[in-house]
């Protein structure tokens, strides 16, 4: 059964420094997301990509966020300075093409701590 | 501002039992979701429910939708262990970008 991957599945940084985290979404999905979880709390959004482009993002996804699609299968977020307070779990998402009725599948995770 | 709220938060009972998770939203989405997640693990897709009044079940788990209402039930008939988790709800702001918003969480402990 086709599924979403991340890597790596734990990373460890120093505040200031860059990450990117990497997902690779399932092969014929359309619609690409990015949510994070902090230890203990709920899921938040943080930005969609559709078309090559960000389609949305939360108050959450400020100028330190980025996100690309290098090739057709990648998707991958960027923190160019990381702050401690993005110590969090790192979910990647991707959903089919018939948007209305399918559902989003979540990758296993990347696990972000900020030292 | 899409809210999305859950209750019970935390929730255990006993193996054998019925219970009932509740969420509720603020504003119009005809599409709700429901995940479940064990610790440390990915969110695990559950139920898709794209109209009022679905309903929809595996297993010992059942969930319902009233778009009228704001709300989807997800009960849990006759528990056992390995339904313990954390399970959310997801609403579709229904913006065209399809994104989630999630509940808060119920996190469910089923006791031997």
């Amino acid at each position: 059964e086709p599924e979403v991957t991340q890597t790596p599945s734990h990373q460890v940084t120093q505040m200031g420094q860059e990450v990117i985290l990497r997902c690779v979404p399932i092969s014929n999905h359309l619609y690409f997301y990015w949510y994070r979880q902090i230890l203990g709390q709920k899921v938040e959004f943080l930005v969609s990509f559709y078309n090559n482009e960000i389609s949305e993002k939360s108050e959450i996804f400020d100028d330190q966020f980025s996100v690309e699609r290098p090739d057709g299968s990648n998707f991958t977020l960027k923190i160019r300075s990381t702050k401690l307070e993005d110590s969090a779990m790192y979910f990647c998402a991707s959903m089919g093409g018939t948007a209305y009725t399918d559902t989003q599948y979540f990758g296993p995770g990347t696990r972000l701590t900020v030292l | 501002e899409l809210k999305v709220e859950q209750n019970p938060l935390f929730l255990s009972m006993q193996e054998g039992k019925n219970y009932t998770i509740y969420c509720n939203y603020s504003t119009t989405s005809d599409r709700l979701y429901w995940y479940r997640q064990d610790p440390g693990k990915s969110l695990e897709s559950l139920f898709v429910l794209l109209s009022n009044g679905a309903v929809k079940q595996e297993g010992r788990l059942m969930a319902s939708l009233d778009t009228k209402a704001r709300l989807s039930t997800l009960h849990i008939t006759a528990a056992v262990h390995d339904l313990s988790a954390t399970y959310f709800c997801a609403v579709d702001r229904s913006s065209g970008t399809y994104k989630y918003i999630f509940g808060t969480g119920t996190r469910l402990k089923v006791l031997a």
